[in-house]
């Protein structure tokens, strides 16, 4: 199975600063990465899909890049609504696989 | 708009089975990739597997030999079913489904999440 592992695992920062979060896959896996957000108790919204694809209704101060083993995360300006826990996804192989999620929080 | 809802019984006993379904509403079953994805409390996300059509699943090869997933497409609806189940179980089990477009593993769909507790 690929490996996805998130960084940091917990984040603190104050609305209106530029914030972002990590994605290493054990193997290259092009640019077949998700991200999700979810807030507690309701299942994840997708943000971003193919690694730097804003999915249509989501504000665009989320953004993704990266390819290969490397992809990040960015929220250019923090908003309280923002405050949840993010998760990466690789699709490249079977079985899919997650990362560990970076719970986000503010200062 | 597509919409689903997982319906089952919460509470599971140790080696049992544990069952669920998902309902789909706002358009049909057919001609899509359906997924189950779990997470424990507190934990991380898990794809259990998926389903497309009556012959087509794919699991995940740490649970394979337990799950096994069904479509009914006269009720547009798909199932679950993990067998001997343990308390790592224990989890809010989801069904999913990608997005138009051919992205199909980029889960755009979700359901409000079934929480299924294993205990005697």
């Amino acid at each position: 199975d690929i490996q996805m592992t998130q960084s940091p695992s917990s984040l603190s920062a104050s609305v209106g600063d530029r914030v972002t979060i990590t994605c290493q896959a054990s193997q290259d896996i092009n640019s077949y990465l998700n991200w999700y957000q979810q807030k507690p108790g309701k299942a994840p919204k997708l943000l971003i899909y193919d690694a730097s694809s804003l999915k249509r209704g989501v504000p665009s101060r989320f953004s993704g890049s990266g390819s290969g083993t490397d992809f990040t995360l960015t929220i250019s300006s923090l908003q309280p609504e923002d405050i949840a826990t993010f998760y990466c996804q690789q699709y490249s192989n079977l079985p899919y696989t997650f990362g560990q999620g970076t719970k986000l929080e503010i200062k | 708009q597509v919409q689903l809802h997982e319906s089952g019984p919460g509470l599971v006993k140790p080696s049992e089975t544990l069952s669920l379904t998902c309902i789909v509403s706002g358009g049909s079953i057919s001609g899509y990739y359906w997924n189950w994805i779990r997470q424990p409390a507190g934990k991380g996300l898990e794809w259990i597997g998926r389903i497309y059509g009556t012959g087509s699943t794919k699991y995940n090869p740490s649970l394979k030999s337990r799950v096994t997933m069904s479509e009914d497409t006269s009720k547009n609806q798909f199932s679950l079913k993990l067998t001997s189940v343990t308390a790592a179980d224990t989890a809010v089990y989801y069904c999913a489904r990608g997005m138009e477009d051919g992205y199909n593993s980029s889960f755009e769909y979700w359901g409000q999440g079934a929480p299924v507790s294993v205990s005697s």
